[in-house]
């Protein structure tokens, strides 16, 4: 069974503080993605990796930054944190070639700047 | 912009019903189009996807439809259940981009016994 895994699943920042969200996966599995969801948007792209040490922005990566310390992990941080950023972020792993393949998905972590 | 369009936003259904989901994108060099449910809680979980070269794909209750000329797709559920009730997302990607998703919007589907 594919697992992915974030933390933490609740946080509550104040505007200006710094903010990490955590990624594990234990499919071994090379692409790895933020997402973050939002009514109205759905799930908008903000970082993906292609493996470790890699990181390529989405189609929203203003105001985040993203580190992939080894094939596991894949983290979105926020160095200074907007209310605009209260948000529900998603972490997904694939392994696809070609543009196919299924993405596994978190259970999200809630975020909310006060 | 949007580059894939998906309606409608909510959808209400009776038990038993057919619910139909549609979805359009311009960028023709999309070829493939996953469609993945969400329930409340959880992270998004592929439902059925379709490759551009078919027009159609079958698992159990869930069909989807492909039609390139109109750059259009669609996702069928029938006989509906209120278990089927989530958020429903179709989604595209090119050949040369991964698994790079690019997501509608989604449809809250609610099916009412």
């Amino acid at each position: 069974e594919a697992a992915v895994t974030q933390s933490p699943r609740n946080k509550v920042a104040v505007t200006g503080g710094k903010v990490t969200l955590s990624c594990n996966q234990t499919n071994n599995h090379n692409n790895m993605y933020w997402y973050r969801q939002d009514t109205g948007h759905g799930l908008r792209l903000i970082h993906y990796s292609y493996g470790a040490g890699s990181t390529e922005k989405g189609d929203i990566p203003d105001g985040y930054k993203a580190s992939r310390p080894s094939q596991e992990n894949f983290s979105l941080i926020l160095e200074l944190a907007t209310p605009s950023q209260t948000s529900v972020y998603f972490c997904a792993s694939g392994d696809g070639t070609g543009g196919t393949g299924q993405l596994y998905f978190g259970e999200g972590s809630k975020l909310t700047v006060l | 912009q949007q580059q894939v369009r998906q309606s409608p936003q909510s959808l209400t259904v009776w038990e038993g019903g057919t619910t139909v989901l549609t979805c359009s994108y311009e960028d023709s060099t999309f070829n493939y189009f996953p469609w993945y449910q969400q329930f409340p809680g959880e992270g998004p979980a592929l439902l059925i996807s379709i490759l551009s070269v078919s027009d159609k794909k079958e698992d159990g209750r869930f069909t989807t439809f492909f039609n390139k000329r109109e750059k259009k797709l669609s996702l069928h559920i029938i006989d509906s259940q209120p278990g089927d009730s989530a958020t429903y997302f179709c989604a595209a990607s090119k050949g040369s981009s991964g698994n790079k998703l690019i997501f509608g919007i989604g449809t809250l589907l609610s099916v009412k016994p």
